[in-house]
């Protein structure tokens, strides 16, 4: 299987916004709600920032929020702040009782 | 403390075996879905595999499946990915994960396994 399609960077100013995409298929990003984004700073673990399409864990700031349209999941990151600078990942599980990771997207702030 | 510490990454020759210890603290391990996720250094993470929590169902990655086996161990609080057959795509840093993508996530820093002749 292969991952999920996301843009390879996106960019923004301080304090502005950035959409990241994550395009799969009905058998995954379409399949269930179990659509998650991940951020990941050099050297660390990934860290849910959304989990189940929209939701955010406690302690993960509104500025971060997601959607999703057929089989392409959005993540939106608002305000945006120097600490946002990271790699993003989605995720999905599939109709095979596996799971699928995005390409990621490396998220530069100007 | 609630943690996952993984442990038993080396560096071994393809065709060779070895076993990746997840040891947790501060919950039950049986109470959750336990993962395996792996991730190349400087690409995306690959889903590997899971137990699901309560019994022992158990899901593999096509990449992985029929080489690697996912166990646990209730009274050591722990969980092991039996690895066999290792290739060099095998290569990776393994993380042990509580509920993976779920809003109480918890992952663990790594092992890493190099295969290489």
């Amino acid at each position: 299987q292969s991952a999920l399609t996301q843009p390879p960077s996106a960019t923004g100013s301080l304090g502005q916004s950035v959409h990241i995409s994550c395009t799969g298929t009905s058998s995954d990003v379409g399949y269930e709600n179990y659509v998650s984004w991940f951020q990941q700073h050099p050297g660390k673990a990934p860290r849910v920032l959304i989990y189940e399409v929209y939701k955010r864990p406690s302690g993960v700031p509104d500025r971060f929020s997601a959607s999703r349209s057929g089989n392409t999941a959005y993540l939106t990151v608002s305000g945006l702040q120097a600490e946002d600078e990271a790699h993003y990942y989605c995720s999905s599980n599939t109709d095979k009782k596996t799971y699928l990771f995005g390409s990621g997207t490396q998220v530069t702030i100007l | 403390e609630v943690k996952v510490v993984e442990s038993g990454g080396d560096s071994v020759r393809p065709g060779q075996s070895l076993r990746l210890s997840c040891e947790v603290s501060g919950f039950t391990v049986r109470d959750y879905t336990m993962h395996w996720v792996r991730q190349v250094v400087g690409k995306g993470p690959e889903w590997v595999s899971r137990i699901h929590a309560g019994g022992e169902a158990t899901d593999y990655a096509d990449s992985v499946k029929g080489r690697f086996t996912l166990s646990r161990d209730n009274a050591k609080n722990s969980l092991y990915l039996q690895m066999n057959n290792l290739r060099p795509e095998d290569t990776a840093l393994y993380y042990c994960a509580r509920d993976f993508d779920w809003k109480n996530a918890l992952w663990g820093q790594g092992t890493l396994v190099t295969v290489s002749a």
